[in-house]
């Protein structure tokens, strides 16, 4: 099982470009969720999936889109990327059964200049 | 106000002593807890959850939740080297307890 995969591993930008991050997951899950990570930020939600079909803005949701696009797969865009956007990015997937931990892509490093 | 708060640290501690992180949150509907572990450059993963007030070990690992006073700490007792890492706090509520939000974490050094 390849758990959570994310494309791509490393991406740089300039200013006012565009670009979707792509996640997916082969474990079946309901939930799956877009986190950055910023320098002693700990990890900031951006979007999440609680089911296919709906999707609901965390604590930092603006700049960005997302897209549910099925049960596996779960995208964000950046459709004009800008400096504040340089970051770490997770996505994770769990089935939310009752203490079933969240389970982590291994990140997109993203910089933007 | 973060809805999950840490004290960033870094907290050291000496090997074979007990380490105690903390962690408030500030949703009284918030419905279960998790303690995360990551080092530098890797994805965090799970050391425990719990959703009951009280105690709950495993192993070296003992997590503690207060619902009244909205706090959950994790105690490491015969702390390693290997247990340096930062360790995130993590809270879920909403329908279904579906949202899952982070505290910024706490950079623990275990010193030799």
């Amino acid at each position: 099982n390849a758990g959570v995969t994310q494309t791509p591993k490393f991406q740089v930008l300039k200013t006012g470009q565009s670009m979707t991050l792509q996640c997916a997951q082969d474990m079946n899950h309901n939930s799956m969720y877009w986190y950055r990570q910023d320098p002693g930020m700990g990890l900031r939600l951006i979007y999440y999936s609680a089911s296919e079909g709906t999707t609901d803005k965390g604590e930092v949701p603006n700049g960005y889109n997302v897209s549910r696009l099925n049960k596996r797969e779960f995208s964000l865009r950046l459709e004009s990327a800008a400096p504040s956007q340089t970051s770490v990015y997770f996505c994770a997937s769990t089935g939310l059964y009752r203490g079933e931990p969240l389970h982590f892509g291994n990140g997109t490093r993203l910089t933007v200049t | 106000q973060k809805e999950v708060e840490q004290n960033s640290g870094p907290l050291s501690v000496p090997e074979g002593a007990i380490a105690s992180l903390n962690c408030t949150y500030s949703d009284r509907g918030s419905q279960s807890f998790f303690w995360y572990r990551q080092y530098s450059g890797k994805s965090p993963e799970l050391i425990m959850f719990i959703y009951s007030n009280g105690d709950k070990e495993d192993g070296r690992f003992t997590a503690q939740l207060n619902k009244a006073s909205q706090y959950v700490s994790l105690l490491i007792r015969d702390s390693q080297p290997s247990d340096s890492a930062t360790y995130l706090c993590a809270v879920s509520r909403g329908s279904s307890a579906s949202k899952i939000i982070f505290g910024s974490g706490t950079r623990l050094s275990i010193r030799p």
